[in-house]
């Protein structure tokens, strides 16, 4: 089974910091994505990334920025982070070689509250 | 551009009653499937998919879904609910032989009441 891990499940920062949300997934996946979750407004794309040290835009990546050095790893960096940026954050990947059929595996999601 | 809609926020439904959940879709060609579950704190689960052939799909823990391609839905269905099965369910596309990221429902709240 893939598994993909996000480091923490609930986080408490205060405006201004520095975040970091890690994610690490098992199964050699070239793709990797971060969404967030809010209610009523259902998941939003982030960032993703189809190769280590590629990355591309999604819907709303204002305030946020990502690495990938490695294929294993994405990271989520919140440069200054705003109330704003509460929210829940799920981290997905999955396999490039079969095409736009792949599914996502996601991880349990990182509830961020910003304070 | 493709686009999912999940017309009902919430669903309601009685243990032991099928249960069907909505899903249409827009896209210009021809789609791939899939619907998601996600329990309470937890991230989304893939239960199945729609590439081709058979319009009934079968999936994870007795769930269904039927592609109906003149009235461009997706429905997921269950024969008889059980109170586990309460949470948040997505719709997704993707376009065959286009972009791998999926366009996503905004969700619906499956409630099964004992």
């Amino acid at each position: 089974d893939v598994k993909v891990t996000q480091s923490s499940r609930y986080l408490v920062k205060r405006t201004g910091e520095k975040v970091f949300l890690e994610c690490v997934q098992d199964m050699d996946h070239e793709n990797m994505f971060w969404y967030r979750q809010d209610p009523g407004l259902g998941l939003r794309l982030i960032y993703f990334s189809y190769d280590v040290k590629m990355k591309e835009k999604g819907d709303i990546p204002e305030g946020y920025s990502v690495s990938r050095e490695k294929k294993e790893r994405f990271s989520l960096i919140l440069e200054s982070a705003s109330t704003n940026q509460t929210s829940m954050y799920l981290c997905a990947s999955s396999l490039s070689g079969q095409g736009s059929d792949s599914p996502l595996h996601f991880g349990n999601g990182t509830r961020l509250t910003v304070t | 551009a493709q686009s999912v809609a999940q017309p009902e926020d919430q669903v309601n439904v009685a243990e032991g009653n099928p249960l069907t959940v909505k899903c249409t879709y827009s896209v210009s060609g021809n789609p791939y499937l899939f619907w998601y579950v996600q329990y309470p704190n937890r991230g989304l689960q893939f239960l199945l998919k729609y590439i081709t052939g058979d319009n009934l799909v079968k999936g994870s823990y007795g769930f269904e879904a039927e592609f109906n391609k003149s009235q461009t839905s997706f429905h997921l269905k269950k024969p008889s609910a059980l109170v586990s099965d309460s949470a948040l369910y997505f719709c997704a596309v993707t376009l065959w032989g286009g972009s791998y990221i999926p366009t996503f429902g905004r969700g619906t709240s499956l409630i099964v009441h004992p």
